[in-house]
């Protein structure tokens, strides 16, 4: 059973870089899958932020893309996000997740949908 | 972007009875639909990938069904544990998007 943990600071202020790490046991990253993360507001909906692979392959939301890096460290089992200049809006539970992938015609492993999740980590930016 | 719509937004059924959720995309998505169950203060869970195939260790009662456009999560004979919140998730095209869920509540 693959688990995932999220962790990093629960409070940042507005303009900061939010950074958080999906600490990954009993599933060796290395295996090549895809790992990703999504948020969701409070009250809210789920958003997907990006998706990267064992590779450094990422894919990014349009809608964050500009703000977002997302790196694997194999050597920790572990893989990260960073949210440059964050506001109020982007106060919100963040997941990390495996992402089933499956493979194109083309041979590429492309990023499906997530089957395992960590627990959420409530990120709240405020001064 | 893919827009996901589901319906309703709140659904009232009573133990025993059979739910039926709708999830609408804006444009086909072919069968790359996913269903996730999510509890107040949980991780939402996955439930049905490629539309109609169940997770590993999810229950018969719940069944997925649809292509294309539309899509539909039905749970057959509703059990407490399953009042929840339910979310359909496009992977067919980028961004990967999901609906805005639907309420599962009791009757």
């Amino acid at each position: 059973q693959v688990q995932l943990q999220e962790s990093g600071p629960g409070l940042v202020k507005p303009s900061e870089p939010l950074s958080l790490t999906c600490a990954v046991s009993d599933y060796s990253i290395s295996s090549g899958n895809y790992w990703g993360w999504i948020r969701q507001p409070p009250g809210k909906g789920l958003e997907w932020i990006g998706s990267i692979y064992l590779s450094g392959s990422t894919y990014y939301n349009p809608s964050l893309k500009s703000r977002v890096t997302m790196s694997v460290d194999t050597s920790k089992n572990q893989f990260s996000l960073k949210l440059s200049f964050v506001t109020a809006a982007d106060t919100a539970v963040y997941y990390c997740a495996r992402v089933n992938q499956r493979v194109d015609t083309a041979l590429d492993h492309i990023p499906t949908y997530f089957d395992y999740w960590g627990q959420g980590t409530l990120v709240t930016v405020s001064s | 972007e893919r827009v996901m719509t589901q319906s309703p937004a709140t659904l009232s059924v009573s133990p025993g009875e059979r739910a039926t959720l709708s999830c609408r995309a804006s444009q086909s998505v072919s069968s790359n639909l996913a269903w996730y169950q999510q509890k107040p203060g949980q991780a939402p869970r996955l439930l049905i990938y490629d539309a109609s195939i169940r997770a590993t260790g999810i229950p018969a009662r719940f069944s997925g069904g649809g292509s294309g456009t539309e899509f539909t999560l039905t749970i057959s004979v509703l059990q407490s544990e399953d009042f929840a919140v339910y979310y359909c998730q496009q992977y067919n095209n980028w961004p990967r998007t999901f609906g805005q869920g639907t309420k599962v509540e009791i009757k």
